[in-house]
């Protein structure tokens, strides 16, 4: 069945860096987008970046933008989200999420299109802590 | 960026109550709302995309609606595992923005 499963979440200082894993299985990875999508303790959804299904491409939300950065091993069936200069505020569980909008080898390219912007699946999440 | 506004924040609902949540952008959207289901401490779920399309397997008691900036989602009748916190999301453009969420509770 389709499944992502993430990783490499845990407890780091201030202004230090953290990369999270998203492996994905149950589904071509290579044609699709792929989504990172956080919340804080409490709190709401927050998504934070997206990359398109040959990684090319990607966006990011105003908070994380100029440090985290989004990509994806192909080969692998993995996305990443690296994270520099952590903030308390980064705090969250982070979720990745598969875009629901299929790329074929050549769809998405005559189309422009290369996201749908919806998710159609999370994973369970993996914590991070940002504490001194 | 674009600004979601969900309401109510929480609701208190009995199993086969009819059940209706809005949410409103601060601009045109057209089409591109999607609403998710979170369980207390679980991921979140797809329910409705493009306003109003039903995501695979989801209950038939799950219905969107709405254009513009004014959209709803509507549970024709509550079930026990219905209850759970709604988010709404627009997918028009990026960056992607959600509602704060409206939890759904047992009256």
């Amino acid at each position: 069945q389709v499944q992502l499963v993430e990783s490499g979440g845990g407890l780091v200082q201030p202004g230090r860096s953290l990369r999270l894993s998203c492996a994905a299985s149950g589904f071509t990875f290579s044609y699709y987008g792929m989504h990172w999508v956080r919340q804080a303790p409490g709190r709401g959804l927050e998504w934070v970046a997206i990359t398109s299904y040959h990684g090319s491409y990607e966006q990011y939300g105003d908070s994380v933008k100029g440090r985290f950065t989004i990509s994806r091993d192909n080969s692998k069936n993995i996305l990443y989200l690296q994270m520099n200069s952590l903030r308390a505020e980064d705090t969250a569980v982070y979720y990745c999420a598969k875009d629901r909008l299929y790329c074929s080898r050549t769809s998405c390219l005559e189309s422009g299109v290369y996201y749908s912007y919806t998710m159609d699946v999370w994973g369970q999440g993996t914590t991070v802590t940002v504490s001194s | 960026d674009i600004q979601m506004t969900q309401s109510p924040s929480s609701l208190s609902a009995s199993v086969g109550d009819r059940v209706t949540i809005t949410c409103r952008a601060n601009q045109n959207i057209k089409h591109n709302l999607n609403w998710y289901q979170q369980e207390t401490g679980k991921a979140p779920k797809l329910l409705i995309y493009g306003a109003s399309s039903l995501q695979s397997g989801v209950p038939s008691r799950f219905s969107g609606s709405g254009s513009g900036a004014d959209f709803s989602l509507t549970i024709s009748s509550l079930q026990i595992e219905d209850f759970a916190t709604y988010f709404c999301q627009q997918s028009y453009t990026s960056p992607l923005s959600f509602g704060a969420g409206t939890k759904v509770e047992i009256k």
